[in-house]
Formats: structure tokens, C-alpha cells, sequence
């Protein structure tokens, strides 16, 4: 079957610019994760989504970020106002609700650059 | 807070045995886990261990876990060139199911 789908893969945009990152899990499972690679600073969870609960948000870095979740499944990551500190590698990840394990499948990720 | 320590960088030869480390700082860790990472791409989980076990081993892995140590260490037998890559290891623990990654270890296999 398919794994986690990520779009763009990659985005080049100006400071100051609005960016949407898009996320598609794997069919079925109903938790998705946000986090960001970028140098320096490694991995870091940003946002996490479990069905109709209310998002974990404790890892977004600024209120620029913000994410959504329409209908269980696809995700959007939004940055407003983009900064120069922002470029990174934005990468989903997805898992079952009741894996034991809680094990997060990753996407491809997207590079955003911003100039 | 939370905190996983790994070295950045671990060179072998070929067929040689390769032994990669971590340590984290959280008591209440539930699951460690191992993902890879080659250029250019996501990442991919390879195995992980429940915290009530010290040992798990899937074909040329093994991870071990000294939970008293709080150390878990990824050991790949005869290593091969497409075993290079970034190795991340990472926790959770019970009440957030966000993982938790150290800065990665870069593997080289020399031929």
C-alpha cells in the first residue's frame, strides 16, 4: 500500500511569503505528526494530530505556524510570514491510534528554503 | 525536559560489525526506537523495544537496552555500503506520543 505523501517536495519561497506544506497519511491511521529537521537543530516535533481530539500544538515554535486536519485524514501545515530561520526539511509522519508500539511512519518530507 | 545523546559519526569496513549508541535522560520512556535515514530521504523506522525488555533482535539487528543506564545501543552485523546513512534513535513515553530524536549518527562504510 502507500505511505505517507508529502507536497511539495520542495518550496522555494521569499521572507515575508505565505507556504502551505501538505501531508496524506496512510489510509487507516487515524494519529499524524509534524516535525521539522533542520540544521542545527535536529529533529522536532512540531504539531500532532489523533482524530477528533484537539491537536497537540506544544512543539510549533511561533504563532506564524499553525496546521489542520480536515476530515480525519489530510493535513496542512501553514507558515505566515515566512522567516529565514524557517528553511528546514518538514516531514509527516502518521501512525495507528492503538499501535502498541506507536510507530510513526515518515513521508519523504518537503524542503522549504526561504530566501 | 527530555534529552537523547547520540555520537555524530561512526566509520567501519565493510563486513565488520558496527555498534551505534544513544543515551536519554527520561525514566518514563515507554518505547526506543531506531529510524534510518539516507540522503535525500524520509525516514525510515527499523526497529523499536518496549522499555521492559533489555534485548530485541531482527536479522542483522540487535538493539540493546540497559534501562538502568538509561543507554540503548543499535548493532548491525557485517555491515554492508547501503547500510550508510543517518541512524536517529528516539523515545516516547507514556502521555505523549510525540517522539523525542537525538541529532543522528552518521554511518560510513568503507569498502
Amino acid at each position: 500500500g502507500a505511505g505517507v505523501s508529502q507536497s511539495p517536495s520542495n518550496k522555494v519561497t521569499e521572507k515575508g511569503k505565505d507556504v502551505e506544506l501538505r501531508c496524506d497519511p496512510i489510509s487507516g491511521h487515524t494519529a499524524l505528526y509534524w516535525y521539522r529537521q533542520s540544521l542545527g537543530q535536529g529533529l522536532e516535533f512540531l504539531i500532532y494530530f489523533q482524530g477528533n481530539s484537539a491537536p497537540d500544538k506544544s512543539g510549533l515554535p511561533s504563532d506564524r505556524f499553525s496546521a489542520e486536519r480536515t476530515g480525519g485524514s489530510v493535513s496542512t501545515l501553514t507558515i505566515q510570514r515566512t522567516q529565514q530561520e524557517d528553511s528546514a526539511v518538514y516531514l509527516c509522519a502518521s501512525s495507528l491510534a492503538n499501535a502498541g508500539g506507536n510507530e510513526q511512519f515518515f513521508g519523504p518530507g518537503t524542503r522549504l528554503t526561504v530566501l | 525536559g527530555e534529552d537523547v545523546e547520540q555520537s555524530l559519526f561512526l566509520s567501519v569496513r565493510e563486513g565488520d560489525s558496527s555498534v551505534i549508541n544513544c543515551t536519554y535522560t527520561d525514566s518514563s520512556s515507554t518505547y526506543l526506537y531506531w529510524y534510518k535515514q539516507e540522503p535525500g530521504a524520509g525516514l525510515q523506522l527499523l526497529t523499536y523495544i518496549f522499555s521492559n525488555m533489555d534485548m530485541k533482535q531482527d536479522q542483522r539487528l540487535t538493539v540493546l537496552l540497559n534501562k538502568k543506564d538509561k543507554h540503548l545501543s543499535l548493532r548491525i552485523a557485517d555491515t554492508q555500503t547501503g547500510d550508510s546513512a543517518i541512524y536517529f534513535c528516539a523515545e516516547s513515553y507514556a502521555g505523549r506520543r510525540a517522539l523525542t530524536f537525538g541529532s543522528g549518527t552518521r554511518l560510513q562504510v568503507q569498502p
